[in-house]
């Protein structure tokens, strides 16, 4: 299994602002991803980090909005851009090792608040 | 496309009580099931798995079955603690994208 670090682990933002979070895994990953989810609510998958390349975005989410970078297997960031309110979510770093049967290892998520 | 239906929560019990959370699902192919586990304040945990039909996963006690004539997998266990009160979600792997479909998730409140 992978383990799975991310920070900051929560933060308090005023809207307008932008934060970063990082992923930092402590093995080497095939895939990673991140998600969403926002309280109350199932996770949303955000994009597919791919390693060297601009990442892969979902429907309802744009590289201008979360720009995500991944400069190698191990590592990858998430930027949250000119939040809202809106953005008040967990972000959950995810990563995916070979030979196993599509089950993804988790960060302990980042808890982001706007104010 | 994929999508996972989870019966909605809180499911409140008292405990050494019977849980079973329903889960059914929708995809093309021959997915992989999985239930996550998230305790309060924490990021998820795989629970448990299963990769084909009637295979059952299986770990702290809990159990699902992968039914693929009534594209279900239901998560059970025989006698809960209040140390298993968390959000359970159901989720799917088609393989065709690598990432994960999940469902609403499934609170669990277990009394003393």
């Amino acid at each position: 299994s992978a383990v799975i670090s991310q920070k900051p682990s929560r933060d308090i933002c005023q809207r307008g602002t932008s934060l970063t979070i990082q992923c930092q895994v402590d093995s080497q990953v095939t895939m990673m991803f991140w998600y969403r989810q926002q309280p109350g609510q199932s996770l949303t998958l955000i994009a597919t980090a791919n390693q060297g390349s601009e990442a892969t975005y979902e429907s309802g989410f744009v590289i201008d909005k979360f720009p995500i970078s991944r400069p190698n297997l191990t590592f990858s960031t998430l930027t949250v851009s000119n939040m809202s309110p809106e953005d008040s979510s967990i972000y959950l770093c995810s990563g995916r090792t070979s030979g196993l049967t599509g089950e993804l290892f988790f960060g302990e998520g980042s808890r982001l608040t706007v104010l | 496309g994929n999508s996972v239906t989870q019966m909605e929560g809180p499911v409140t019990l008292s405990e050494e009580a019977f849980l079973t959370i329903n889960c059914t699902y929708t995809a093309t192919g021959y997915p992989s099931l999985f239930w996550y586990v998230q305790y309060p304040g924490e990021g998820l945990q795989l629970l448990l798995k299963a990769t084909k039909a009637d295979d059952k996963g299986s770990n702290k006690g809990f159990e699902a079955t992968y039914r693929k004539e009534t594209t279900s997998f239901h998560l059970e266990k025989g006698s809960v603690q209040v140390s298993d009160s968390a959000v359970y979600f159901c989720a799917l792997n088609n393989n065709a994208g690598n990432m994960l479909t999940f469902g609403g998730g499934t609170r669990l409140m277990v009394k003393p």
